[in-house]
C-alpha cells in the first residue's frame, strides 16, 4: 500500500533551472495538493486540484505551475528556479476536500 | 498575515508528563480543526480532529480542547512518551466544499526519557 509517492526525494538546482516534481497516489482520491514547508512557517498551500481536470491557486502560487495529468498524478513545475524556492515540498491527497490529508514523504529542494 | 497562530515553537517535557500546544484562529468561518503529527523525514499525518460543535475530543492519550468564543483550541498529550517526540501542526479549514487547509507554524516536541 504505497499511498502518496513523490519523486525525487532530493534535488539541487542552479538559479534559473527548471524541474518538475512528480506525485502519484493510489487511493483513488479526488483532490490533490502541493504544499511547501519552511522553518517557522508551517505548511503553505501552493496549488490544489479539487478533481481531475481542475486546478486552483493556493496561498503561494507565484513561480509555480501544476498539471493534474489524471486522477492519480499531480505534478508541480518550477520554470525558473529561485533561491527563495529552496524548501521541502509535500504532495497530499484527500478523498473529500480538506478531510484527512494523506501526505507523501516530501522532496527536499535546494536552489543555489 | 498568519491566520492560525501556534505556540510554543518548541516544547520539552519529561516522560509521563503532559504536553500542551495551543492554537488561535481569526476566521470564524473555519469549521474543521485537525492536528497533524510529523516525524523527521516524513510527511505529516492526521492525528486527531475536531469540529466546533463539541468542546472536547479524546482519542487515547490525545485530547483536543476547543473554545469557540475565544477562537482557541489546544492539543493535550497525556503521559507523554519519547515516541511522541515529533513536530505537531494545528490547522483550520472550511470543510463544506473547501479545499484550503491553513496550518500553524508547528511545535517541535521533545519528550525526555
Amino acid at each position: 500500500n504505497a499511498g502518496v509517492t513523490q519523486t525525487p526525494k532530493f534535488q539541487v538546482l542552479k538559479t534559473g533551472q527548471s524541474m518538475t516534481l512528480q506525485c502519484a497516489q493510489d487511493m483513488n482520491h479526488n483532490s490533490m495538493y502541493w504544499y511547501r514547508q519552511d522553518p517557522g512557517m508551517g505548511l503553505r498551500l501552493i496549488y490544489y486540484s479539487a478533481s481531475e481536470g481542475t486546478t486552483d491557486k493556493g496561498e503561494v502560487p507565484n513561480g509555480y505551475n501544476v498539471s493534474r495529468l489524471n486522477k492519480r498524478e499531480f505534478s508541480l513545475r518550477l520554470e525558473s528556479a529561485a533561491p527563495s524556492q529552496t524548501s521541502v515540498y509535500f504532495c497530499a491527497s484527500a478523498d473529500r476536500g480538506v478531510e484527512k490529508l494523506f501526505f507523501g514523504s516530501g522532496t527536499q529542494l535546494s536552489v543555489l | 498575515q498568519q491566520q492560525v497562530k501556534q505556540s510554543p515553537q518548541s516544547l520539552i517535557v519529561q516522560k509521563g508528563g503532559i504536553s500542551i500546544i495551543n492554537c488561535a484562529y481569526e476566521n470564524t468561518a473555519f469549521d474543521y480543526f485537525p492536528w497533524y503529527q510529523q516525524f523527521p523525514g516524513k510527511g505529516p499525518a492526521l492525528l486527531i480532529a475536531i469540529r466546533p460543535d463539541v468542546s472536547e475530543k479524546k482519542e487515547g492519550r490525545f485530547t483536543i480542547s476547543f473554545n469557540k468564543s475565544a477562537k482557541q483550541f489546544s492539543l493535550h498529550i497525556m503521559d507523554s512518551q519519547p515516541g511522541d517526540s515529533a513536530t505537531y501542526f494545528c490547522a483550520a479549514s472550511i470543510e463544506a466544499g473547501g479545499f484550503k487547509t491553513i496550518f500553524g507554524a508547528g511545535t517541535r516536541l521533545f519528550v525526555k526519557a
